[in-house]
């Protein structure tokens, strides 16, 4: 079985400051690892995703993750946080051999920004 | 391009009743997936629909069901509504094996 697990579910930090929020991962086989913001009252929308490419990846809004398989992590980092990013962040695994059938989600990290 | 949609944005039940909550996925998408994301935690996996059948479900009980269309849309159906289905109740729709689309989802209120 998958899991997922973000470390902290708040996190917060001043405008301009480096943004990291932290995934660690559970799977049997090599998987594919999302990012997803959620707004205030709003779905979910795709940030960045890995699926066994590059295994630096860069996504919407200046945020980039980088896929560690020796520490089955997969960080969020963006270098200079803006007052728009104050969002619900959410990693998710998927099952590649099972067609990506269903996403496993973390309890998602609170990102607030101080200005 | 229009993006997912969902129907209704807002409901409120009260326990026994019914419910039918209804979405469109991306135009081309034939998969649909619906998830279930509870006050304070992430979204967990319901089912996924692929070309008008079942190709997976999650840890829910029978109360809850869903079909899809033959235009790819879906409904999912929870009966005998209990206090704790209250929750934002998301759709997505995927075209390739990788990413889902998520819409901006219903969220039920059971009283």
């Amino acid at each position: 079985a998958q899991s997922v697990t973000q470390l902290g579910s708040h996190v917060s930090v001043s405008e301009g400051a480096l943004v990291l929020l932290r995934c660690n991962y559970s799977s049997s086989v090599p998987p594919y690892l999302f990012w997803y913001v959620q707004y205030p009252n709003q779905g979910l929308q795709l940030l960045l995703k890995y699926t066994s490419a590059a295994t630096l990846v860069k996504g919407i809004n200046g945020f980039e993750a980088e896929f560690k398989k020796s520490e089955t992590s997969f960080h969020l980092t963006k270098p200079s946080a803006h007052m728009r990013d104050a969002a619900e962040y959410f990693c998710a695994v998927s099952d590649p051999v099972q067609g990506a059938q269903k996403l496993v989600f973390g309890q998602g990290t609170r990102l607030t920004i101080n200005p | 391009d229009a993006g997912v949609t969902q129907s209704p944005t807002h409901l409120i039940k009260t326990r026994g009743q019914q419910v039918t909550l209804r979405c469109s996925p991306i135009s081309g998408h034939k998969s649909v997936s619906w998830y279930q994301q509870v006050l304070g935690q992430g979204p967990q996996f319901i089912f996924q629909y692929y070309e008008k059948e079942e190709r997976g479900r999650g840890n829910f009980p029978d109360r809850f069901s869903a079909r899809q269309f033959p235009n790819y849309s879906s409904e999912l159906n929870v009966n005998a509504l209990l206090l704790g289905d209250s929750a934002l109740y998301l759709c997505a729709s995927r075209l390739g094996q990788e990413t889902q689309y998520f819409g901006p989802g219903t969220r039920l209120l059971v009283l």
